[in-house]
C-alpha cells in the first residue's frame, strides 16, 4: 500500500467523451503530480501542484484540465480526447516541492481512447 | 532529445549474482538523482536516491554510484534476488525543483 490511490484503474473512452481520473493521498504530502506513461517512452510530467496552487504545466494540450481541491486530491478532467492519448497516468505525491524529497506513485489508470 | 537515457531495455541475472544497472545524463546542472523500481501493474516505488555532493550511497543490497564528469549513474544490486525482478527507472532533478526527469527504464529478470 502506497498511500496514493487511483481511480479507475482502467478506462475506455471515445474522442468525444469526457471522463475524470481521480487521485487521493494519504500521506499528508503537500505536493502532487500528474504523469503519462506512452510505451517505451520516459515518464513524462504533466503537472504539478504544490499546496493546491499549480506550479507547472508542462506544455500539456488543453484537453487535459487538472483540478486540485485540496491537498489530498488529485483530479484530471478529460474531454476529447485523442487515440494517441492512450497511456498509462501515474499520479504521485511527495511531501512538498523541494526535489529533496522522493515521489510516492498510485497504481496508475490505464487509459484507452478510441 | 531525451535528457536522461536507460541504454539497455532489459538485462537478465542469475540469482546471487550483481546486477548492474545503467543511466546517463545530458545536463551536467542535475544534482540529485534517484532511482525507481516498478513491479506490473503498480505504480513506480522510490528505491534510493543520491546527491551531486556524494558518488556513492549504499542501502543495504543496493548501492548507487555517480560520476559526475561522465555524467553516469549506476546501481548495482548484489546479491540479486527473485523479488528484485522489475523495472528499474533512474531519475534526475536539481534540489528545490519538483520536476523529475525519467528514463525508459531497464526490465531486470532475476533467474532462479
Amino acid at each position: 500500500e502506497t498511500g496514493v490511490t487511483q481511480t479507475p484503474r482502467h478506462l475506455v473512452m471515445g474522442m468525444t467523451n469526457k471522463k475524470s481520473l481521480k487521485c487521493e493521498q494519504h500521506l499528508g504530502h503537500n505536493a502532487m503530480y500528474w504523469y503519462k506513461q506512452s510505451a517505451k517512452k520516459p515518464l513524462e510530467l504533466m503537472f504539478v501542484y504544490n499546496f493546491k496552487e499549480q506550479t507547472e504545466n508542462n506544455s500539456v494540450p488543453s484537453r487535459f484540465s487538472p483540478e486540485c481541491p485540496n491537498s489530498s486530491h488529485l483530479f484530471l478532467h478529460l474531454h476529447t480526447l485523442q487515440p494517441e492519448d492512450s497511456a498509462l497516468y501515474l499520479c504521485a505525491s511527495s511531501q512538498d516541492w523541494s526535489g529533496e524529497y522522493e515521489q510516492y506513485f498510485g497504481p496508475g489508470t490505464r487509459l484507452t481512447v478510441t | 532529445d531525451q535528457q536522461v537515457k536507460q541504454n539497455s531495455p532489459s538485462l537478465s541475472v542469475q540469482e546471487g549474482r550483481i546486477s548492474i544497472l545503467n543511466c546517463d545524463y545530458t545536463n551536467s546542472m542535475f544534482d540529485y538523482f534517484l532511482w525507481y523500481k516498478k513491479y506490473p501493474a503498480e505504480g513506480p516505488t522510490f528505491l534510493i536516491s543520491i546527491s551531486s555532493i556524494k558518488d556513492k550511497n549504499e542501502d543495504g543490497r543496493f548501492t548507487v554510484f555517480l560520476n559526475k564528469s561522465a555524467k553516469h549513474l549506476s546501481l548495482h544490486i548484489v546479491p540479486s534476488q527473485p523479488g528484485d525482478s522489475a523495472v528499474y527507472f533512474c531519475a534526475v532533478t536539481n534540489f528545490g525543483n519538483e520536476k523529475l526527469t525519467f528514463g525508459t527504464g531497464t526490465r531486470l529478470t532475476i533467474i532462479p
